[in-house]
């Protein structure tokens, strides 16, 4: 079955500065890739998304690549604030499943 | 927006006891999860949805069952809890396969 792995578990930035996470997905199948962000004592939520026929995909200081040929996904976020503060989950939809990795804790230091 | 409702935030229940986790969504999604959240372990998928009355395992369905007899509602059912059941548990439901999932705020069951 489809294995998410998601670097670094944990992330400290400047405000300012950028962040930036890395994922890597098993299963060629997939082909939706999702990076959800979950605040103390919520569920996660959408925050973009890329589809496999798309190389980049960029939404105001938030952008994702996707290099299908290496099965690699990256998130990045520039000019961190502190509400960036939250868990960072990547996934990858092979058929009906959603497979999320185990998450990015960012602490974005004033 | 869409609002996916879990029943209870918390919930503290003792070994061998029949647990019920109910979960309703309000945007007639076909799809519906069930994942517990464990750290360092990231979301896992117990059971999934897509149609009433359908489901389908997950990664970890062992020791756990789900009901779904109405189109919005997902129930996940812990025939006999057990102490690795002590969990954070998140619903989802998505409109199709490859859409974006939305999540309830959890809930945390602690079974001793």
């Amino acid at each position: 079955g489809e294995n998410v792995e998601q670097h670094p578990s944990t992330l400290s930035v400047q405000e300012g500065d950028s962040a930036v996470i890395k994922c890597t997905y098993s299963d060629s199948a997939s082909n939706y890739f999702p990076w959800y962000k979950q605040e103390l004592g919520k569920g996660p939520q959408l925050i973009i998304d890329i589809r496999s026929n798309v190389g980049e995909k960029k939404d105001q200081r938030i952008a994702v690549t996707l290099n299908k040929t290496a099965k690699h996904f990256s998130l990045h976020i520039t000019e961190t604030q502190p509400e960036d503060s939250a868990v960072y989950f990547c996934a990858a939809n092979p058929y009906d499943k959603v497979i999320f990795g185990p998450g990015t804790s960012l602490s974005v230091i004033p | 927006d869409v609002k996916v409702t879990q029943s209870s935030r918390y919930l503290v229940k003792r070994t061998g006891e029949k647990v019920f986790l109910e979960c309703v969504q309000d945007m007639d999604h076909e799809n519906m999860f069930w994942y517990r959240q464990d750290p360092g372990l990231g979301l896992r998928l117990i059971y999934f949805s897509y149609d009433v009355k359908m489901k389908e395992k997950g990664d970890i369905p062992e020791g756990y069952s789900v009901s779904r007899e109405k189109k919005e509602r997902f129930s996940l059912i812990l025939e006999s809890a057990s102490t690795n059941q002590t969990s954070m548990y998140l619903c989802a439901s998505s409109f199709v396969t490859g859409s974006p999932l939305h999540f309830g705020n959890g809930t945390r069951l602690t079974v001793t």
